[in-house]
């Protein structure tokens, strides 16, 4: 069954650490994007990728890295957690306009 | 000014009633509007996609574009108490434009 795919679904982890959150889709699109949704609050686009070795920064500032080495594949890496980095981080997948997410990470920098 | 403008809510109405969601925006450029459905601690699920003004009926579920407005639409009809959930409408100018959401309305359908 073609999904979109998100890991951890929740983590908690001290301030300072390196993590990275992986996105995989298996429905072969070529678009892909992280959001940032705090509750009550718009979804925010942090990175996209339209293809292989292709990243873009998003329209809100983040200090968060990704990588589009595999088209199924676009993981986050953040160096250095810090508490205002404490959010649901959502990944979507696209082949024409229509976005499909992922099940979100709940990260929680303490 | 946000470009997208939607009512928080919380907006609580009782089983079978007919529910109205809307979105205004300010950007006359957009032409592609869609509805997403996120339940609690869950990813958004594309509802419906419409391109031009008019309706588009699915269900339960119609989505009304009114581009001279800059106001869009999303009626439940019977509602389910299933239908609880955050609405979010987005939207966008087309080709590799970023789709541009909304800060979504808290829907609860008590039995």
């Amino acid at each position: 069954e073609a999904d979109i795919y998100q890991t951890p679904r929740y983590l908690v982890i001290g301030t300072g650490k390196k993590i990275t959150l992986e996105c995989s889709q298996t429905m072969g699109h070529d678009k892909m994007y992280w959001y940032q949704q705090d509750p009550g609050m718009e979804l925010h686009l942090i990175h996209y990728s339209y293809g292989v070795n292709s990243t873009e920064k998003g329209d809100l500032s983040s200090e968060s890295t990704v990588s589009r080495i595999r088209t199924e594949h676009f993981p986050l890496t953040l160096e250095s957690a810090r508490p205002s980095h404490t959010s649901q981080y959502l990944c979507a997948s696209s082949h024409n306009d229509e976005q499909f997410f992922g099940p979100g990470t709940r990260l929680t920098v303490l | 000014q946000k470009e997208v403008e939607q009512d928080p809510g919380p907006l609580s109405v009782p089983e079978g009633a007919i529910v109205s969601l809307n979105c205004t925006y300010s950007n006359s450029a957009f032409q592609y509007f869609m509805w997403y459905r996120q339940y609690s601690r869950k990813g958004p699920e594309l509802l419906m996609y419409t391109y031009s003004s008019g309706n588009k009926e699915d269900g339960r579920f119609t989505a009304q574009v009114d581009k001279s407005s800059k106001y869009i639409s999303l009626f439940i009809r019977d509602s389910q108490p299933s239908d609880s959930a955050t609405y979010l409408c987005a939207m966008k100018t087309g080709g590799y434009n970023k789709l541009i959401f909304g800060a979504g309305t808290r829907l609860a359908v008590h039995p």
